[in-house]
C-alpha cells in the first residue's frame, strides 16, 4: 500500500512563473490537506479538500494560491506568479473518508519550492 | 499568534536516557493533540495521539501526558535511542469535524551514544 505520493520532489521556479505541486493520497483515502514549512516554521494549514470539493481553504492566501481535487487524478496545488517568499516545503496529508474525528492524517515527504 | 508552542528549539540527550519535549496550547478549543516526528527532507510521521478526555497514552517507549488544566503536553521516551533523533513536532486540532492540525514549530532531539 503506497502512502502519499507528492511530486514533483523539488522545484525550482523564477519569480513570475507558475508553480504546480501535485499529491496522490494513500489509497482508499478521499480527504486531502496542504500544508507549508517556512524555514524554521512548524507545517501551517492551507486546505483541506475532498473529491472534488473545497472545505476549508482558510490557511490559503487570499491570491495566487489555488488547489483542487478532481474526481480521478491528484490534488493540485497551483500558485501564480511566484515570488521569492513562497520558497518552502509543501507537505500533503490524506484520511480515509468516514474519518473518525480524532484520527492522524498521514503526510507525503513534501515538494520543496524553491524561487530564484 | 502561535496557538501551539514548543519553547525549545533543540534537546540533547545521551543514549539510554529519558528524553522529555514540552509543548503548550493557548486554544481550549482544541481537544486532539498529536506528536510526529520528521527526519530531514521526508515528511512528518505519526508518533502517538491523545484525546482530551485522557491524561495519559502510551506506546512502547513513548508516553504523552496531557494536563488540560495546565494546557501543556509532553512526550516522554525512555530509553532514548540513537535513532530517535530527529525533529519532534506537536500538533493539536479542534472539535471542527476533520483532522486539520495546527503545528508547533518542533523541537530538534539529538540522542548521542
Amino acid at each position: 500500500n503506497a502512502g502519499v505520493m507528492q511530486n514533483p520532489r523539488h522545484l525550482v521556479r523564477r519569480r513570475g512563473q507558475e508553480a504546480r505541486l501535485r499529491c496522490s493520497p494513500m489509497k482508499g483515502h478521499s480527504h486531502v490537506y496542504w500544508y507549508r514549512q517556512l524555514p524554521e516554521e512548524g507545517l501551517k494549514f492551507m486546505v483541506y479538500l475532498q473529491k472534488e470539493n473545497i472545505i476549508d481553504e482558510s490557511g490559503m492566501p487570499k491570491e495566487r494560491f489555488s488547489a483542487e481535487f478532481p474526481k480521478e487524478g491528484p490534488s493540485i496545488l497551483r500558485i501564480q506568479q511566484v515570488v521569492r517568499g513562497d520558497s518552502a516545503a509543501y507537505f500533503c496529508a490524506s484520511s480515509p473518508p468516514e474519518t473518525e474525528k480524532n484520527t492522524e492524517a498521514f503526510f507525503g515527504q513534501g515538494t520543496r519550492l524553491t524561487v530564484v | 499568534d502561535q496557538q501551539v508552542k514548543q519553547n525549545s528549539p533543540s534537546l540533547s540527550v545521551q543514549e539510554g536516557r529519558i528524553s522529555i519535549l514540552n509543548c503548550d496550547y493557548t486554544n481550549s478549543m482544541f481537544d486532539y493533540f498529536l506528536w510526529y516526528k520528521k527526519y530531514p527532507a521526508e515528511g512528518p510521521t505519526f508518533l502517538i495521539s491523545i484525546s482530551s478526555i485522557k491524561d495519559k497514552n502510551e506506546d512502547g517507549r513513548f508516553t504523552v501526558f496531557l494536563n488540560k488544566s495546565a494546557k501543556h503536553l509532553s512526550l516522554h521516551i525512555v530509553p532514548s535511542q540513537p535513532g530517535d533523533s530527529a525533529v519532534y513536532f506537536c500538533a493539536a486540532s479542534a472539535p471542527s469535524g476533520y483532522s486539520t492540525l495546527t503545528f508547533g514549530k518542533g523541537t530538534m532531539l539529538l540522542v548521542s551514544p
